[in-house]
């Protein structure tokens, strides 16, 4: 079955400094592969998404890599801001599938 | 992007009552809907999906009878929280995308409803 495992957070930076959530799935075929962020109390909105193999996902900073040799989709932004604090959410989707499938998402806590 | 709008945000309701959660999608046909129930500091689990126009089709653990989900029309699904006891306390939250068409298309959330049975 589909599978998607987050590295476990909270993960606690200085304003400025540079970001990374590991993210790595399981699934047949080709999935398209997204991250979803969570703002306190709200629902989740798209990050960004790639749909095959070496699509490079990007939207406000933040950049993820479809890997499909090493089945990743990191997340990262060069330069995060006390605004960035949420919980974000690796995620996938297949064919065969309607639904997705989440990670267990990381808490992200930008100090100022 | 579509949107996507889950009433009420928040609600707060006696043991033993029923609750109602709807999700409309705003400017796209929903063909398809997806409830899930999220708790704290945890991922979303998917709880049923539903066909607009047919019978919910609920994951394993769910139980149907406690969790009703109506999808009467493209644009709104509800769900419909049984005699809620307080263990039925989380966050709900609805998804919805259009499968009409061959293309893989993006699924869209709302804002979510934090239930609080007291």
């Amino acid at each position: 079955g589909n599978s998607v495992t987050q590295m476990e957070g909270p993960v606690t930076l200085s304003e400025e400094a540079f970001l990374t959530i590991n993210c790595t799935y399981t699934a047949t075929g080709y999935p398209s592969l997204f991250w979803y962020v969570q703002y306190p109390g709200e629902g989740l909105q798209l990050l960004l998404k790639a749909t095959k193999a070496d699509d490079k996902g990007s939207n406000k900073g933040f950049e993820a890599t479809y890997r499909k040799e090493t089945t990743s989709f990191h997340l990262e932004k060069g330069s995060v801001q006390v605004s960035d604090s949420a919980v974000y959410f690796c995620a996938l989707i297949n064919t065969g599938r309607r639904a997705l499938t989440f990670g267990s998402g990381t808490r992200l806590q930008v100090q100022p | 992007g579509a949107v996507v709008s889950q009433h009420p945000s928040r609600v707060i309701c006696k043991s033993g009552t029923s609750v109602k959660i709807e999700c409309r999608s705003l400017d796209f046909q929903a063909t398809t809907m997806f409830w899930y129930r999220q708790f704290p500091k945890q991922s979303l689990m998917l709880m049923a999906t539903s066909n607009e126009g047919s019978k919910a089709t609920y994951e394993q653990g769910v139980e149907k009878d406690k969790f009703l989900i109506n999808h009467a029309s493209l644009t709104l699904s509800t769900l419909t929280v049984t005699s809620a006891h307080p263990e039925d306390s989380s966050f709900y939250i609805c998804s919805a995308r259009d499968l009409s068409g061959v293309v893989n298309t993006e699924a869209f959330f709302g804002q979510g409803t934090r239930l609080t049975v007291v």
